[in-house]
Order: C-alpha cells, then structure tokens, then sequence
C-alpha cells in the first residue's frame, strides 16, 4: 500500500522569504501523480500544484514550485517570496495511475508566516 | 470560479442518530468522493462515485455509510447510526473526469460532531 509522509508539522518563515516543506512516499508503482493542497483556516481545500511521475521536469505555478525526487520518493514543495496569505496547513497526496481514484494524504505541516 | 458546495459548515448529532450531509459538485465533473479527517489525524478516503454508482469505496465506508445522487446536483453521505468515532470533519469533492491528471476540487467541509 502507497504511503505519504510529511516530517514537518509546522514550519515558519519570514514574510518575503523561501520556505521548503518536505514530503516523502513509499510506493511501488512507476506512474503516479502527486499533489499539495493548500487548507486555509477557512478550511476549503485548494490545488496548489501537481507534478505526473513521468515528467522529469518539475512543476512550477508563479512562486510554488517542487522539487520531484522520483528515485529518492521525494516531492518537496518550495514557496518563494512568502506572503501573509500563504499561511495554512499544506498537505501532500499522492494518487495512482492504476485503478483507484482516492488520493492518499500525509498528515500536513502547518506553515507560519512571520510579518 | 466554479466552487463545491457544502452544507452545513457544522452538523451536532446525537450518537444513534442518522446524518446526511450535502455537497453540491461543480456542475460540470462527473467524479464524486467523499473524504474525511478526524481531528489531528490525516484526510482518509472514503468513497469515490461515478454514474450513479459506486467506483471505489476504503475499509472505513461500511454498511452505516451510503451515498446518493438523489437529483443532478446534490450528491449526499448519509451515515446511518452515528457513533462517536465518526466525528471528524468530512469533505466532499469532485473531478472533471476520473482521469488521474484531473484534480479534485474540495468543499469547505462539514465539520461533524456525535454527542
């Protein structure tokens, strides 16, 4: 079975400044797509990138970008140039390319902003 | 932006009771999924919903819990002797497609609380 790993229960950083949250999973399928959401404390959950497993490029949407570790099962998500409303709980999810349609989740890292 | 509705935002039951909590998907996805998370533990998947059936249901999607597309918009989870352990929040969501490369969009959520 897939698992997500997030090491990171809360991160903090500077406003303005570059924060990394890391993610890890364990699977043993090749094709797969991985996500992060984004849980505001208005709680609705919110796509904030996705990468396929057979693109070697990593994803990038305006100041979020990942670095996409394939051997290593990493999928870190980097967000430059902080802002107040970046802050909120960031969860990883990885879905199959097989049959289910479930995403699997990490238990999320709650990021501060410091203004 | 078209948005997945949710209602309501906060649900009190008492344990023994049934529940039925309401999303309206975007009006255009023909994917449906119920997840849900229980205080301070990870979003688990519950069930996914495709052409008035079920595609995909977890181990925690037992014979209490059902879905139901009842008209064309409204897509429900009823849950039918409530207990304890149910509380959690529970979040609905939905797919243009079951294509893997889709995101889910979420709802805000249902926070459900059994007394």
């Amino acid at each position: 079975a897939q698992t997500v790993t997030q090491s990171q229960p809360e991160m903090s950083v500077q406003e303005a400044e570059t924060v990394t949250l890391s993610c890890t999973y364990d699977t043993s399928e090749s094709d797969y797509y991985l996500f992060w959401y984004k849980q505001p404390p208005s709680r609705q959950m919110i796509l904030v990138i996705r990468q396929e497993a057979y693109k070697q490029q990593n994803a990038t949407e305006n100041r979020f970008s990942v670095n996409f570790q394939k051997a290593a099962k990493s999928f870190s998500l980097k967000i430059s140039d902080s802002q107040l409303g970046d802050a909120a709980m960031y969860f990883c999810a990885y879905r199959s390319a097989m049959s289910n349609y479930q995403l699997i989740w990490g238990a999320g890292t709650k990021l501060i902003i410091k203004p | 932006e078209p948005e997945v509705t949710q209602t309501p935002s906060h649900q009190v039951t008492q344990m023994g009771q049934e529940v039925i909590l309401r999303c309206v998907p975007i009006s255009n996805h023909l994917y449906f999924y119920w997840y849900r998370q229980i205080l301070g533990q990870k979003v688990e998947f519950l069930v996914s919903f495709y052409n008035n059936e079920i595609s995909e249901k977890s181990e925690i999607f037992d014979d209490q819990f059902s879905v139901e597309r009842p008209d064309g918009s409204n897509f429900t989870l009823k849950i039918r002797s409530t207990k304890l352990e149910d509380s959690a929040m529970y979040f609905c969501a939905s797919s243009e497609a079951g294509d893997r490369t889709q995101p889910q969009h979420f709802g805000d959520g249902t926070r459900l609380s059994i007394l």
